[in-house]
């Protein structure tokens, strides 16, 4: 399929490596924040969301971390795999308003 | 299975034609969505959907336009009046409420020739 992820910022780790994933987000009113993965050709799937009134949350191999001072989140990916190349958005969103996405960041996994 | 079916997953068009894309959910979900993505680009929103018979522009609705005449389908046109139609496109659904994920079919490629 054709690449969504060109010209976006690029990460390339290794398989086995932790791999995190930065975003900035725009709205500092936002209080619920999402990750999602894209494969290439692909819808975007969920992968791991979190509240403003939290600052971290765990799922299998990700982690989320939300620092609002900054307005930063980040996505850590442990133990990286080939399966785990793709382009990853961030999302924000506050109460009842639409979903606002990032422009991405593609991650290569190099086995 | 449940889930959000897009289709088709190419379409050609020629200048000047008008294209309906379909999207269909059976997930229950009030709130639907169209967004557009083209490459190194994040995905900009073109219309929403949050009841049946109820739709609100997004950021580029320009050369677009949508119905919701049911709960499960949001079908989006795109017109003769959209300068670039070339794009990759999304639709999405999802519960209204706030801290709510929205779930993507698997897009539809629009190419004009």
């Amino acid at each position: 399929g054709e690449s969504v992820g060109l010209h976006l910022p690029t990460l390339s780790v290794q398989e086995g490596d932790n791999s995190i994933i930065n975003c900035a987000y725009s709205n500092s009113a936002s209080d619920y924040f999402i990750w999602y993965k894209q494969e290439s050709g692909k819808g975007p799937q969920f992968i791991i969301d979190i509240r403003s009134n939290m600052d971290k949350r765990q799922g299998q191999r990700v982690t989320v971390l939300l620092n609002k001072t900054v307005k930063h989140l980040s996505l850590q990916i442990a133990a990286t795999q080939p399966g785990d190349s793709a382009v990853y958005f961030c999302a924000e969103k506050y109460q009842y308003s639409t979903l606002t996405f990032g422009k991405g960041t593609m991650l290569l996994v190099s086995p | 299975d449940g889930g959000i079916t897009q289709s088709p997953k190419y379409l050609f068009r020629k200048e000047g034609q008008n294209v309906t894309l379909s999207c269909e959910q059976n997930l229950n979900h009030d709130a639907m969505y169209w967004y557009r993505q083209d490459p190194g680009q994040g995905l900009r929103l073109i219309y929403y959907s949050q009841i049946v018979n109820d739709f609100q522009k997004g950021d580029i609705a320009e050369g677009y336009s949508v119905s919701r005449e049911k709960k499960e389908s949001f079908p989006l046109t795109v017109t003769s009046a959209q300068k670039n139609p070339t794009a990759f496109y999304l639709c999405a659904s999802s519960r209204t409420g706030g801290n709510t994920e929205a779930f993507f079919g698997q897009g539809t490629r629009l190419t004009v020739v």
